[in-house]
C-alpha cells in the first residue's frame, strides 16, 4: 500500500531564504508519481511540481524543485527565496502507475517572517 | 492549468436536510472526478472515486448511503450529503483527471472547495 509521511508540522523560515520540506514516501510499485501542492488558507489545492519515479533528473519549477532520492524514498520540495505568499500548508502526495487515487501527506504548515 | 469549479463555494444547512454540491471541470473532459474532505488543520482524506457512467467506488468507512455521488457527463459530478448532521461539517473539494489537450499526461486538478456547516 502507498504510503506519504511529512514530519514536520510547522516551519518557520525567513523571507528571501530557501527552505526545504521533508516528504518520505513508501510503495511496492516500482512506477509512480510524486507530487506537492500548496493550500492557501483559501483551501484551494494549487499544484506545484510532479516528479516521476523513472525521470532522471530532479523535476524544477520557478523557484520550487523536488530533491528527489529514490533509494531512499524521499521526495523534498525545496523553495528558493522564500516569498511571503509562500506562506500555506503543503501537502507531498504520490500515486502509483495504473493507480487512480492520489494519496496525501499530514502536511507541513509554512510561514514565512518578514 | 485545467479549470474545476464546485458550487456552492459556502453553505449552511439544517440538521436532517441534504446538501448538492456540484463539481465541474470547465475545459477539459474529466474520465475520473474525486471527492474529498477535510477536516480543520488535517490533511485530505479521499472519500470516493467516480469514473463517468460507472457507480463510485467509496473509501472504507465512507456511507455510500449517506454520501451520494454521481458522475453523469465527463463535465459533471455531484456530491450529495443526505441527512446532513452538525459531525458532517467540513470542508468537500472535488478533484478532476482527464486529458486536456496542450498539456502533458493526465493531471489532476483540483476545485476551489466547499465549505459545509450543518447546524
Amino acid at each position: 500500500a502507498q504510503k506519504i509521511t511529512q514530519t514536520q508540522p510547522g516551519m518557520f523560515v525567513q523571507e528571501k531564504e530557501a527552505v526545504t520540506l521533508d516528504c518520505t514516501y513508501d510503495t511496492s510499485d516500482p512506477s509512480y508519481g510524486l507530487f506537492w501542492y500548496k493550500q492557501p488558507s483559501s483551501g484551494e489545492m494549487i499544484f506545484l511540481i510532479y516528479q516521476g519515479s523513472y525521470d532522471q533528473q530532479n523535476a524544477t519549477e520557478g523557484r520550487y524543485s523536488l530533491n528527489f532520492q529514490k533509494a531512499r524514498k524521499s521526495a523534498n520540495l525545496v523553495i528558493s527565496a522564500s516569498q511571503l505568499g509562500d506562506s500555506a500548508m503543503y501537502f507531498c502526495a504520490m500515486r502509483d502507475q495504473g493507480a487512480q487515487k492520489l494519496v496525501f501527506g499530514q502536511g507541513t504548515r509554512l510561514t514565512i517572517n518578514p | 492549468g485545467a479549470v474545476v469549479s464546485q458550487h456552492p463555494s459556502r453553505v449552511i444547512c439544517k440538521s436532517g436536510t441534504s446538501v448538492k454540491i456540484e463539481c465541474r471541470s470547465l475545459d477539459f473532459q474529466a474520465t475520473t472526478m474525486f471527492w474529498y474532505r477535510q477536516f480543520p488543520k488535517q490533511s485530505l482524506m479521499l472519500m470516493a472515486t467516480s469514473n463517468e457512467g460507472s457507480k463510485a467506488t467509496y473509501e472504507q468507512g465512507v456511507e455510500k448511503d449517506k454520501f451520494l455521488i454521481n458522475h453523469a457527463s465527463l463535465t459533471l459530478s455531484t456530491l450529495t450529503v443526505t441527512s446532513a448532521h452538525p459531525e458532517d461539517s467540513s470542508f468537500y473539494i472535488c478533484s478532476a483527471r482527464g486529458i486536456k489537450q496542450g498539456l502533458a499526461g493526465d493531471e489532476q486538478y483540483f476545485g476551489p472547495g466547499t465549505r459545509l456547516t450543518v447546524t
